[in-house]
Formats: structure tokens, sequence, C-alpha cells
């Protein structure tokens, strides 16, 4: 299993700031992804982080709005910037264990962001 | 692309009652298959994973089938308990190791 820690566990901000969220994860794992789960609806992933190169991003998803950082094999941050109402959403993220698509995946407690 | 659905999206029972959550997936080609619950405004718990070469994983109260030709999964809860309230979401692999979700079951054990 994997334990993951996530910071802040909640938010709230002011339209236009940015906020940077952490995610710390118990033990080194290969990639760390990014989910996103608006209000009232299901998971939707950002991009994933790889170590030592750039995060690959999902389709409607972009850098200058999300970039990511991943200096290690433990720790990973996203940050939500230039932020509008419509980003209020809880942030998750998550590792897997195992073969590349045949392992179990383990989520963080997520982080709440709420934008005024 | 693979598409996750889940019936009923919300589901409300009395304590005690034995009931079943649905998952369907459009593309049989998966490793596995996850289900995982969420307590409001919180994080995802693994509850069970079951890869494709099993029929079924079980856990507790908890049993999960998978018959992966017909494209679905359920979750069986025993005597359900207030505790078990949450949303119940599936998710199927999407390639190097990110998840594609379903939409949830919204899950009420009345005391």
């Amino acid at each position: 299993s994997a334990v993951i820690s996530q910071k802040p566990s909640r938010d709230i901000c002011q339209r236009g700031t940015s906020l940077t969220i952490q995610c710390q994860v118990d033990s080194q794992v290969t990639m760390m992804f990014w989910y996103r789960q608006q209000p009232g609806q299901s998971l939707t992933l950002i991009a994933t982080a790889n170590q030592g190169s750039e995060a690959t991003y999902e389709s409607g998803f972009v850098i200058d709005k999300f970039p990511i950082s991943r200096p290690n094999l433990t720790f990973s941050t996203l940050t939500v910037s230039n932020m509008s109402p419509e980003d209020s959403s809880i942030y998750l993220c998550s590792v897997g264990k195992g073969l590349a698509g045949a392992g179990e995946q383990f989520f963080g407690p997520g982080t709440r962001l709420t934008v005024l | 692309k693979q598409e996750v659905t889940q019936i009923p999206a919300a589901l409300s029972v009395p304590e005690g009652e034995n009931l079943v959550l649905n998952c369907s997936f459009t593309d049989s080609a998966i490793y596995n298959l996850q289900w995982f619950r969420q307590d409001p405004g919180k994080g995802l718990t693994s509850l069970l994973l079951i890869q494709s070469s099993q029929r079924e994983q079980t856990s507790g109260r908890l049993n999960a089938s998978l018959d992966k030709s017909s494209g679905r999964s359920t979750l069986y809860i025993a005597a359900s308990q207030p505790g078990d309230s949450a949303t119940y979401l599936c998710a199927v692999p999407g390639g190097a190791n990110n998840l594609f979700f379903g939409t949830g079951t919204r899950l009420t054990v009345i005391p």
C-alpha cells in the first residue's frame, strides 16, 4: 500500500490568486497523478507527474494553468493559477503500485478548494 | 475511449439490508477493476482490487465480482450499516496507471 498526505486539506481563495498543493508519499514511486473532482462529479485526470521530466497533461488541461513540479520520487506539487470560481473542486493526488496499468491505485485525502 | 457507468446513482436502504452496486465499462481489455469509497469532501479509500484473471474478491462484508467479457462488475455489501454511507466509485486503468472513473453511487444506510 501507500500512505499519501496532502497540504493544505482545504482553502478558500480569492479570484485571480494562485494556490500550490503539496503531495507527499511514504515510498518512492515512478509516477504520481493529479485529479480534479468538481462538485457532484467524478474524478478527472489533470496530469501525470514524472520525476525528471515535464508532466504530461490530459486534454483540456494546460501547464500555464496547472504547473506541476516533481523534484523527487516521493513529492509533487500542483499549482492552480489565476483562479476563478470554476476552479472550486477537490484536488487529489494518487500513485500506483505494481505494474503500470495493472497495479492498485492509492489516493491522498484531497484538497478542497473554494474560489470566491 | 473507455467509459465507465454506475447504476444506481443513489441508493437508500434500511440498516441490515444486503445491497448490490453495479458498474459497467465499454472496453473489456482491462487489467483490473478497483472499487473505492469516498466520504463527503474527502479523498478515496481503496476497497477492493480485482485482477482481470479473477472473478471475485472479498474483504469482510464486501464482495466484488468481475465479468470482463460482458464489461460488468458488482459490489455486494452484506448486512449494511450506517457507517457504510458514502459514495462508491469503480475505476479501470487507462494505461500508465491512470484511471477512468465511474459516475459513482451515493449510498445512504438508514438506522
